[in-house]
């Protein structure tokens, strides 16, 4: 039963353009949240996080915005390069059990030139 | 600095076999998670522990996984006997309790079992 869902399993954006990935969650004790990057051969690497008190984080190119209401959140990327092409991994954490972090099936992000 | 270190990149074997997947965490961390990738689940979490000591493995599919940590240094995930479906790539990832989320990856071990 998939509490972290994201259901585009590919997106294709053209470079200097936006990229909006997103994120459902069905559990409303998430408290933190999490985007993670992998690269082909690599593990995955924290790229930004958010806490249910805030509804953006903005980190240079890219901005989580978290709507609790909903049970979604997104990722947006602007502008995108060439290398933001990787598969982005939404996470999910409880307080109690902080450290442990439940993903989502990753949606792979092109960016065509 | 090494990062969190993986063993072996790739394993082939045959169904029946034991499999040992290894983990050596950064230096300094006292949280291990091991979890699997797989293209329908995304990333699982098996079993994570903390100072050494197995916290949750409610994710650990049966009774054919475990996994041990001996020391701060060290974990190891086996899967005794392996089947096809065990197929994946696991990950070992470590962290310092009390940064929520940040967690550090190895660089995985693709199983492949046929």
């Amino acid at each position: 039963d998939q509490q972290v869902k994201q259901n585009s399993p590919s997106l294709s954006v053209q470079e200097g353009r936006i990229s909006i990935l997103n994120c459902d969650y069905t559990n409303s004790m998430f408290d933190y949240f999490l985007w993670y990057k992998k690269y082909p051969a690599e593990g995955p690497t924290f790229l930004i996080s958010i806490s249910s008190i805030k509804d953006k984080n903005e980190d240079g190119r890219f901005t989580v915005f978290l709507n609790k209401s909903a049970k979604h959140l997104s990722l947006h990327i602007v502008p995108s390069q060439p290398g933001d092409s990787a598969v982005y991994f939404c996470a999910a954490s409880l307080i109690q059990g902080a450290q442990k972090l439940v993903f989502g099936q990753g949606t792979r992000l092109t960016i065509n030139p | 600095d090494a990062g969190v270190i993986q063993s072996p990149r790739h394993e082939v074997t045959e169904m029946g076999q034991e499999v040992t997947l290894r983990c050596k965490p950064i230096s300094g961390h006292n949280s291990l998670f091991w979890y699997r990738q797989t293209m329908m689940r995304g990333l699982e979490l098996l079993i994570y522990f903390n100072n050494n000591v197995p916290i949750d493995d409610s994710g650990m599919p049966e009774d054919r996984f475990s996994a041990k940590m001996p020391n701060a240094s060290f974990s190891t995930l086996k899967i005794q006997p392996s089947e096809p479906r065990d197929s994946a790539v696991y990950f070992c990832a470590s962290s310092l309790w009390g940064r929520t989320g940040e967690l550090f990856f190895g660089e995985g071990s693709r199983l492949t079992v046929l």
